[in-house]
């Protein structure tokens, strides 16, 4: 099952415009929310993250917003730019398994000129 | 700071062959992990280490073994490499507790024919 999900696969924004991407859990356990950034031929690297028990977390252009009940987080950049163009992943970790991620599939990101 | 770094950078392997991927932190992490990344599942977790002399299994390690070879390193091995195999790998660490961001190599493309 996949307890971290982004149903969208691709995303398409113009330069300048907000960017939002989303991201669901199933899992009630989870007590922490990263988001990562990738580009082609690279390893993810970190972007922002987020505890449960916050609703809202802002570094620069991003934000990361928390809705638990719901189960939704989503991240926000503003204004979005050329190089924002890459692959976004959305990682849980439970409370369980303190040492371990879990991936949502990512999420590509391309802005346009 | 090197970082991660994993060898090689490409493989390309026959059904059956075996072979070793390599990783190494010198950033004196506690923890190492192995993950593969598939088109549209993310990236899943094969096995990780969450201390020098400890390993445990992730989300898909069948096939795979790993060693830990020291704080240093950690190795990913291929007994009998099968086609459902050809993936992109990526190794990974962290610093014990704390915000769980990890920290990415740049991966290694295998691909089983």
């Amino acid at each position: 099952d996949q307890q971290v999900k982004q149903n969208s696969p691709s995303l398409s924004v113009q330069e300048g415009r907000i960017s939002i991407l989303n991201c669901d859990y199933t899992n009630s356990m989870f007590d922490y929310f990263l988001w990562y950034k990738k580009y082609p031929a690279e390893g993810p690297t970190f972007l922002i993250s987020i505890s449960s028990i916050k609703d809202k977390n802002e570094d620069g252009r991003f934000t990361v917003f928390l809705n638990k009940s719901a189960k939704h987080l989503s991240l926000h950049i503003v204004p979005s730019q050329p190089g924002d163009s890459a692959v976004y992943f959305c990682a849980a970790r439970s409370i369980q398994g303190a040492q371990k991620l879990v991936f949502g599939q990512g999420t590509r990101l391309t802005i346009n000129p | 700071n090197a970082g991660v770094t994993q060898t090689p950078k490409f493989q390309v392997l026959k059904t059956g062959q075996s072979m070793t991927l390599q990783c190494a932190q010198d950033m004196n992490h506690n923890s190492m992990y192995w993950y593969r990344q598939d088109p549209g599942m993310g990236l899943r977790l094969i096995y990780y280490s969450a201390s020098e002399g400890t390993t445990d299994k992730g989300e898909v390690p069948n096939g795979y073994n790993v060693s830990r070879l020291n704080k240093r390193e950690f190795s990913l091995r291929l007994e009998s490499a099968a086609p459902s195999q050809t993936s992109v790998y990526f190794c990974a660490s962290k610093t014990h507790g704390g915000v769980n961001e990890q920290f990415f190599g740049p991966g290694t493309r295998l691909t089983v024919l």
